[in-house]
């Protein structure tokens, strides 16, 4: 157990909807990553947030967005949904002393049909 | 920008035979590389990890990686395969500061014979 949950495990929703992906990071980690992994991707990180601000973006769609709240849980929301956007969705945790490990939850898997 | 190369995407080894999967970065500095474990159907877990220091670096479950500037690579080793190896594994590398993300190789399966 990494320390770091995820809710919900799966998602099942239409195109064009919104669901929104929930994190909690390990106890004392300030920064929270999101990543993307698919088929025809592979694992592609989407965004970082450290103590509450956004620090980093990556590949992330216009129609996704995140943020990082006071108690440091942090929700990314996907929007307009797409087949496309089916995939497992990562968090992952770090208190970005050092070498930067970080910590990953069990995943998301959201299914567009 | 940082890229990280898996070459391949499935490998095969008879249980007891030596597993080796290579992993090649391309990087303007010495990166901070990785190597992350994902078992069927859950999340990431590290095997190990290079910062600075010994280039020879030990991680669980019995795996070991290299670190070697001159060829840019950070292959990852276990002597004797076991059937709980199967997995898919995933070289990474990030930095400090700004830039801490990973960036990932597009990951090896990795099949055990009995």
């Amino acid at each position: 157990d990494s320390g770091v949950t995820q809710t919900p495990k799966h998602l099942i929703t239409a195109t064009g909807q919104r669901v929104t992906l929930r994190c909690s990071p390990r106890s004392g980690d300030l920064s929270v990553y999101w990543y993307q992994q698919s088929l025809d991707q592979g694992l592609q990180f989407l965004i970082q947030y450290y103590n509450g601000e956004e620090r980093a973006k990556g590949n992330i769609l216009e129609r996704f967005s995140a943020q990082q709240f006071p108690d440091l849980h942090s929700e990314l929301n996907l929007s307009s949904l797409e087949l496309g956007d089916s995939a497992l969705y990562f968090c992952a945790s770090s208190d970005l002393a050092g070498a930067n490990e970080q910590f990953f939850g069990p995943g998301t898997r959201l299914t567009v049909l | 920008a940082q890229s990280v190369t898996q070459l391949g995407s499935h490998v095969s080894v008879s249980e007891g035979a030596l597993v080796l999967l290579r992993c090649n970065y391309s990087s303007s500095v010495p990166p901070y590389l990785f190597w992350y474990v994902q078992y069927p159907n859950q999340g990431l877990q590290l095997l190990l990890k290079y910062t600075t220091g010994a280039t020879l670096v030990k991680g669980i479950n019995g795996f070991e990686a290299e670190f070697k500037k001159s060829e840019t690579s950070f292959h990852l080793t276990k002597p004797s395969a076991h059937m709980s190896d199967a997995a898919e594994y995933f070289c990474a590398v990030s930095y400090t500061g700004a830039n801490s993300k990973l960036t990932f190789g597009k990951g090896i399966t990795l099949s055990v014979r009995p």
